[in-house]
């Protein structure tokens, strides 16, 4: 178990839909990272938040936007899904400081297998 | 741009054997880490170690030892005595930045998937 949890487990909605992925870090830890893992994409960043910051982007698309809120669990939102956005979606947490010396490893949550019809 | 390279795809071994997982990087970073994790059927992805480019000893815990050569840009990650519990997607991966970046987010290879067979 990382220590990192992750809600619901499973997601099944339609073309169009609205859906939130919820993220708890392990304690402690202040930063989050979402990641995308497709078949024909692998395991891509989407993106970073430190202690309620967004801080850095990677490939997420503009109908997808995220948020850390001041306990630091941390929520993704998708919208207007297309069957493309069907994938596992993983959130990882960090030890990492501000201005800390070293990358620290990313612990993962179990994953939310998003299924779009 | 970082890039991570694990060119095989796919490899079956019978159990006892030793297994060697390649990965080769690209980055123009001088300070960048490199990290090894286990994805077994059930999903989730698990930590097995982390490297700093500063730091090119080699590392053994257990049954499992990785070799990183910085002369050749590889990180690559031998099972001795291969279990059937070892059978799953691994995957290499790469982040940049000095000290202090606040991001280190992952770049992924490609994934190895190990079939030990009983």
């Amino acid at each position: 178990d990382s220590g990192v949890t992750q809600t619901p487990k499973h997601l099944i909605t339609a073309t169009g839909q609205r859906v939130t992925l919820r993220c708890s870090p392990r304690s402690g830890d202040l930063s989050v990272y979402w990641y995308q893992q497709s078949l024909d994409q692998g395991l891509q960043f989407l993106i970073q938040y430190y202690n309620g910051e967004e801080r850095a982007k990677g490939n997420i698309l503009e109908r997808f936007s995220a948020q850390q809120f001041p306990d630091l669990h941390s929520e993704l939102n998708l919208s207007s899904l297309e069957l493309g956005d069907s994938a596992l979606y993983f959130c990882a947490s960090s030890a990492e400081t501000s201005g800390g010396a070293y990358a620290y490893e990313q612990y993962f949550g179990p994953g939310t297998r998003l299924t779009v019809t | 741009a970082q890039k991570v390279t694990q060119a095989q795809t796919e490899i079956s071994v019978v159990e006892k054997e030793d297994v060697t997982l390649d990965c080769v990087y690209e980055t123009r970073d001088t300070t960048y880490y490199l990290f090894w994790y286990k994805q077994p059927p059930s999903g989730e992805l698990v930590f097995l170690i982390r490297r700093n480019s500063f730091d090119e000893q080699n590392e053994i815990s257990g049954r499992y030892s990785w070799n990183f050569q910085k002369s050749t840009s590889s990180f690559n990650f031998t099972i001795t005595a291969s279990q059937v519990v070892d059978s799953a997607v691994y995957f290499c991966a790469l982040s940049e930045g000095p000290p202090g970046a606040g991001s280190y987010q992952l770049t992924f290879g490609k994934g190895t998937k190990l079939s030990v067979i009983p």
